[in-house]
């Protein structure tokens, strides 16, 4: 079954602590993105990436690192995170620019 | 800066109604638009438009695009509770979306 799969789906932490969400996809899509979901703010992109190797900054990528070493898995990382950053995240690949979604994580910093 | 800004924010309607959503954008390097439902969860596709004045249409949902003016609007005809949600627009740009804020739409039984 083609999808986008997320990990974890939630997290509750603490500022500062260090956390990465996984996110792989089985479509062999070359673009994937991420996202972040706040009330009255829609869907932000955080950073895209068009291929292994080649990422870039969206709208909003204070706070984040993702890397791209392998086609399938593009993860996100919070290196400190803060009460900011509390959000629902998806991740996404994309085709002909048609996007998939995973299923989304829901972080809570503390 | 780009942008993308949907009307209206909410809406509550009847079974049976039909709604119009609108979309409006301002995206630099335009490549196409796309509609998403959302419910409890992630964004499923809808439509995806990159040609001016063509309609796209799935079941009771239709959808065309205006890149003179620069929107997009989607129909729901004979509406259910079923389609309530909180319907996405958004434009890609080279490498970039840009999503609006979404339509809340609520159809009473």
């Amino acid at each position: 079954e083609a999808q986008v799969t997320q990990n974890p789906r939630y997290l509750i932490t603490v500022t500062g602590k260090k956390l990465t969400v996984t996110c792989s996809q089985n479509m062999n899509h070359e673009y994937m993105s991420w996202y972040r979901q706040d009330p009255g703010l829609g869907l932000r992109q955080i950073y895209y990436s068009m291929n292994v190797e080649v990422t870039d900054k969206g709208d909003v990528p204070e706070g984040y690192k993702v890397s791209r070493k392998e086609k399938r898995n593009f993860p996100l990382i919070l290196e400190s995170p803060s009460p900011n950053q509390t959000s629902l995240y998806f991740c996404a690949s994309s085709f002909m620019n048609e996007q998939f979604f995973g299923p989304g994580t829901r972080l809570t910093v503390l | 800066e780009d942008k993308v800004v949907q009307s209206p924010l909410s809406l509550v309607v009847h079974e049976g109604d039909t709604v119009t959503l609108n979309c409006s954008y301002e995206v630099t390097n335009f490549r196409s638009l796309l509609w998403y439902k959302q419910e409890k969860k992630a964004p499923t596709f809808l439509f995806m438009l990159t040609s001016s004045g063509i309609e796209k249409k799935s079941g009771r949902l239709s959808s065309i695009l205006d890149k003179k003016e620069l929107f997009s609007i989607l129909n729901i005809t004979a509406t259910q509770t079923g389609d309530s949600a909180v319907y996405l627009c958004a434009v890609s740009g080279t490498y970039k979306y840009i999503f609006g804020t979404g339509t809340r739409l609520k159809v009473l039984a």
